[in-house]
């Protein structure tokens, strides 16, 4: 079946810095990825959809100078959180479909990011 | 807008019980639905895929069942075992760019 890695699984970061979040399909093309964000005790909250070789697409409300996404592959999408503060601490998560119409989405393992 | 709503919150069963959780969704013009379990601090796992020319669809002791033109989905899990515990969501997947809406989740807990 459709496999997505994503890595780091858990990153710990000073405030300020950034941090890239990858997310690679690995048994399928995906020209299109979805980040996720998740807060404690809620569900996931779509922050922008990742388009290959073009620019991404992002919810409203979402930073898009603070989230920098790259599709730069079909198999290859990155999320840096730039100029990282405490309540950018959270889960996230990405997704892929896969290339056939109708396919579901399979999903990465997600990043446990704590500012400090 | 697509809204997804999951019922119970949660839910506390002793192992053995079979089980059913809710789905219901605003907008019936969905392409597909998808039920995942996610457990504390991890990813989601998929469990069942639903097409939206389809009823029903079965894995193990799991059976989703979708009726679109009511809006709502149902994960039936059967002979519920402490293993089952986590967090149950349904995802909806409708709109022009086939957004996925996620409900709000069901946590389960399956009391040894």
């Amino acid at each position: 079946g459709a496999v997505v890695s994503q890595h780091p699984s858990r990153v710990i970061c000073k405030s300020g810095t950034s941090v890239k979040i990858e997310c690679r399909s690995l048994d399928f093309q995906a020209t299109t990825m979805f980040w996720y964000r998740q807060f404690p005790k809620q569900s996931l909250m779509l922050m922008a959809t990742s388009n290959e070789g073009s620019k991404a697409t992002y919810e409203q409300g979402v930073e898009k100078d603070k989230f920098l996404i790259n599709h730069a592959s079909l198999t290859l999408s990155t999320l840096t959180v730039t100029s990282a503060h405490p309540e950018d601490s959270s889960f996230y998560i990405c997704s892929a479909r896969g290339d056939r119409g109708g396919d579901g989405y399979t999903f990465g393992s997600g990043t446990r990011l704590t500012v400090v | 807008k697509q809204e997804v709503t999951q019922i119970p919150a949660a839910l506390s069963v002793p192992e053995g019980e079979n089980l059913v959780l809710n789905c219901s969704f605003t907008d019936s013009a969905i392409y597909n639905l998808q039920w995942f379990r996610q457990d504390p601090g991890k990813g989601l796992t998929s469990l069942l895929l639903i097409q939206s020319s389809q009823r029903e669809q079965t894995s193990g002791r799991l059976n989703a069942s979708l009726d679109k033109s009511s809006g709502r989905s149902t994960l039936y899990i059967a002979a519920s075992q402490p293993g089952d515990s986590a967090t149950y969501l349904c995802a909806v997947n409708s709109g022009g760019y086939q957004k996925v809406t996620f409900g709000t989740g069901t946590k389960l807990q399956v009391i040894p």
